[in-house]
């Protein structure tokens, strides 16, 4: 199985910060990473496919790079609304792994 | 508008089994593969298992393999996911999630269901 690590575990920032989540694969999977953003309670919501790609409606301060083995998830100027749970997930092959996950926390 | 909407929490003992259903609709059902994420509770995210809406092809984690059976009801556009012979670690929420697929090939979760909890306990 893919193995999944995102950096950091977790992280405060405050509204207006600028913020950089990693993802780092166990092997490579070409541009095959999105990410998710999760509320408490509340269902995962897709922000990035293949990389870098947007989901419609997902506010333009987000954006995603890379391709092999590393990934960055950005957020340009963080809103309230930010504060939340962020997973990567590779589709390069079965099982669909996930990263454990980076909580972002109000300073 | 594409919705996925899961059935009711469950209570099981263990060595029981449980079905949760996903019914799907905003869309055409064939054309597009249903995951099924599990989420334990304070934990992340764990993918379960695939099914082609269009010809029933499945896949599992190995982590399940033998316990878990995912198949779909075209008639009624509806994905259901069974697990069998439950433990207290199969604890968590279960969701249904869409299968989007883009031109690359790269393929991701574009809507999820709401979760269904399935709790075991004796």
């Amino acid at each position: 199985d893919i193995q999944m690590t995102q950096s950091p575990s977790s992280l405060s920032a405050s509204v207006g910060d600028r913020v950089t989540i990693t993802c780092r694969a166990s092997q490579y999977i070409d541009s095959y990473l999105n990410w998710y953003q999760q509320k408490p309670g509340k269902a995962p919501k897709l922000l990035i496919y293949a990389a870098s790609n947007f989901q419609s409606g997902v506010p333009s301060r987000f954006s995603g790079s890379g391709s092999g083995t590393d990934f960055t998830l950005t957020i340009s100027s963080l809103q309230p609304e930010d504060f939340a749970t962020y997973y990567c997930q590779q589709s390069y092959n079965i099982p669909r792994t996930f990263g454990q996950g980076t909580k972002l926390q109000i300073k | 508008q594409v919705q996925l909407v899961q059935s009711g929490a469950e209570v099981k003992k263990p060595g029981a089994s449980v079905r949760v259903s996903c019914e799907a609709s905003g869309y055409s059902f064939i054309s597009y593969g249903l995951d099924w994420v599990r989420q334990a509770p304070g934990q992340g995210l764990e993918w379960v298992g695939w099914i082609s809406a269009y010809d029933g092809k499945t896949k599992y984690t190995q982590k399940l393999q033998g316990r878990v059976t995912v198949t779909t009801d075209t008639s009624t556009s509806t994905a259901y996911m069974e697990v069998r012979s439950l433990r207290s670690d199969d604890t968590a929420v279960y969701y249904c999630a869409r299968g989007g697929v883009d031109a690359s090939g790269g393929y991701y979760f574009d809507y999820w269901g709401q979760g269904t909890l399935v709790t075991v306990s004796s």
